[in-house]
């Protein structure tokens, strides 16, 4: 299994603001997954993110909303830009398992006001 | 397009009380279900993969069931510390992961 360190585990932001998550995998891995899961929500998937290119965004979420950093095969950082309280969520970073099917981070808890 | 439906949305039981959770799902070639407990606060913990009908997995208190068109997680003799939301999720032949809405589940003492 791996071990995926996340933070910040929580923050309170205003509102224009953004926030940075970083996420820390304790072994190499091709593909690194960002979530969202909203209040009472089940998991959405924001964006792959491939080490060496682009992230892959899913409809709905957008680069300048939400870029994403690659910079070696172990970690990943997602920024929420220019935040509305309508982006306060749990994001989870995630790495694929074929056993398991994907492991997760703790999540960060953002609330924006 | 993979759906994942999970039921019910909230499950209030008794210590003790035994009970089941579905999940229905519809997916283009499916290459795994996953069940994953997720405590407040927290991300989602693996419990089990089930890869074809008729298999059956089992932990402690959790046994989760396959069939072709949705799983079940049952719950026997539950106690308090089993409280948590419990997630189905499924696998494609494209290898991405869908997610039900999961059920909240509530042991009360």
């Amino acid at each position: 299994s791996a071990v995926i360190s996340q933070k910040p585990s929580r923050d309170i932001c205003q509102r224009g603001t953004s926030l940075t998550i970083q996420c820390q995998v304790d072994s190499q891995v091709t593909m690194m997954f960002w979530y969202r899961q909203q209040p009472g929500q089940s998991l959405t998937l924001i964006a792959t993110a491939n080490q060496g290119s682009e992230a892959t965004y899913e409809s709905g979420f957008v680069i300048d909303k939400f870029p994403i950093s690659r910079p070696n095969l172990t970690f990943s950082t997602l920024t929420v830009s220019n935040m509305s309280p309508e982006d306060s969520s749990i994001y989870l970073c995630s790495v694929a398992n074929w056993d398991a099917g994907a492991f997760f981070g703790q999540g960060t808890r953002l609330t924006v006001v | 397009e993979d759906q994942v439906t999970q039921s019910p949305e909230a499950l209030r039981l008794q210590e003790g009380e035994s009970s089941s959770l579905n999940c229905s799902y519809t997916v283009s070639g499916l290459r795994g279900l996953f069940w994953y407990r997720q405590d407040p606060g927290k991300g989602p913990e693996f419990l089990f993969t089930l890869y074809s009908a008729g298999e059956e997995k089992e932990k402690e208190r959790l046994k989760a069931t396959l069939t072709k068109k949705e799983s079940f997680l049952h719950i026997t003799a539950p106690k308090p510390e089993d409280s948590a939301t419990y997630l189905c999720a499924v696998r494609n032949a494209g290898n991405m992961l869908t997610f039900g809405g999961g059920t909240r589940l509530m042991v009360k003492p």
